[in-house]
């Protein structure tokens, strides 16, 4: 398969700490999305980054992308209830325009 | 406002009859998107197209068929040989294929 693979695949933390969601794939790569979905809703598109970028910055989210250990990550920092959700990684192989979505985090934050 | 919006929420089916969901954006976008989510599972690829009149299969296209006659639309037909197809069906629309996709609220059909 060459789904994104999340890891792990349930977290728990208590707001204001930190949620670290990782994500490795199979094949080379054109970009790299993070998506977030609430229980029963489509998904929203979190955050973007290219095969040539390391690291990208959105508000509390921070992703890393590693082309050479075909590996990527999530921060979220500070985190609140509401980013309690399912968040997934999807690798887009070459362009090809088909998103691998993997089964997704999901991220339990208890006020 | 600008969104992709489906239809219905909820809907539910008798096994063996056809159904159609629908998918309407007016973003502009070339690209949309069919996808298909079960419980606690990813979303898997049923169908996509990148122009009007041309649309091409995902990895799960069996027992599905679509139609993409205009811009705007990408109605999805589950048809009586998909074998499971109780699921909750998503659609999505991009600028171009390598962009990110903006999502409709989803379907969630039941087969009875």
């Amino acid at each position: 398969s060459q789904q994104g693979e999340e890891d792990p695949q349930a977290l728990s933390i208590q707001e204001g700490e930190n949620a670290t969601m990782n994500c490795s794939y199979k094949t080379s790569i054109n970009n790299l999305q993070w998506y977030r979905q609430n229980s029963g809703r489509g998904l929203v598109h979190l955050i973007l980054i290219r095969s040539n970028e390391r690291e990208k910055h959105s508000g509390r989210l921070r992703v890393t992308l590693d082309t050479s250990k075909k590996s990527s990550s999530l921060l979220i920092t500070a985190s609140r209830a509401a980013d309690t959700a399912s968040y997934f990684c999807a690798p887009l192989p070459g362009n090809t325009g088909k998103l691998i979505f993997g089964q997704g985090t999901t991220l339990q934050v208890k006020p | 406002d600008g969104g992709i919006t489906q239809s219905p929420k909820y809907l539910f089916r008798k096994e063996g009859q056809n159904v159609t969901l629908s998918c309407e954006q007016n973003l502009n976008h070339d690209a949309m998107y069919w996808y298909r989510q079960d419980p606690g599972q990813g979303l898997r690829l049923i169908y996509y197209s990148q122009i009007v009149n041309d649309f091409q299969k995902g990895d799960i296209a069996e027992g599905y068929s679509v139609s993409r006659e205009k811009k705007e639309s990408f109605p999805l037909t589950v048809t009586s040989a998909q074998k499971n197809p109780t699921a909750f069906y998503l659609c999505a629309s991009s600028m171009m294929g390598n962009n990110e996709q903006f999502f409709g609220p989803g379907t969630r059909l039941t087969v009875l």
